[in-house]
């Protein structure tokens, strides 16, 4: 089963606006990724963010980790058409497991 | 573009038959792991392998199988194919065993079951 939950499930915005999806969670963890899927194809790591941090940056990307509320957000600001792609949070617990555990999934449609 | 690489691109099998999926690790990596992922959802872990040891499993049947070899390659093997096995079929590498650094994912193998 899933443990993440993305929310929305699909969202459709204009070229130039922010995007924002979220994610949340049911354990304790030690990181969450997000992935991008472009049509079907492998994912491609976007950020890592550990459960000791709240906000990372990376270029367009701002992502935020609230361990209390076991949820987390990923904006994409000045989106472009090329941002068009599935976007997942994958969460990793504490502990060699070996396993990430990902969300359904957020569908984002850049109109140009 | 990761330096990951599966084999084959896509493949159609019968119900009951046996497939070999294979996945070349990024250089430097000696941990793969194998995720399904069904038609719009997310994925889904099946197993990870380590230094040629499983490290890890997920609620998949013993009829998935893999293995991984001295270069860190790996394959995974379904045996008696199910409708339900029609999926695509991710593989990722990593430079250490766990979940807990990015993963480097292939471009996955689209199995259809009939």
């Amino acid at each position: 089963s899933q443990q993440g939950e993305e929310d929305p499930q699909a969202l459709s915005i204009q070229e130039g606006e922010n995007a924002t999806m979220n994610c949340s969670y049911k354990t304790s963890i030690n990181n969450l990724q997000w992935y991008r899927q472009n049509s079907g194809r492998g994912l491609v790591h976007l950020i890592l963010i550990r459960s000791n941090e709240r906000e990372k940056h990376s270029g367009r990307l701002r992502v935020t980790l609230d361990t209390s509320k076991k949820s987390s957000s990923l904006l994409i600001t000045a989106s472009r058409a090329a941002d068009t792609a599935s976007y997942f949070c994958a969460t990793a617990r504490s502990g060699n497991t070996g396993k990430l555990i990902f969300g359904q999934g957020t569908t984002l449609q850049v109109k140009p | 573009e990761t330096g990951v690489t599966q084999s084959p691109t896509h493949l159609i099998k019968t119900r009951g038959q046996q497939v070999t999926l294979r996945c070349s690790s990024q250089s430097g990596h000696n941990t793969v792991s194998w995720y399904q992922q069904a038609l719009g959802q997310g994925p889904q872990f099946i197993f990870q392998y380590y230094r040629e040891e499983e490290n890890g499993r997920g609620n998949f049947p013993p009829r998935f199988s893999g293995l991984q070899f001295p270069n860190y390659s790996s394959e995974l093997n379904v045996n008696a194919l199910e409708l339900d096995d029609s999926a695509l079929y991710l593989c990722a590498s990593s430079p250490e065993q766990g979940g807990l650094q990015k993963q480097y994912f292939g471009p996955g193998t689209r199995l259809t079951v009939t």
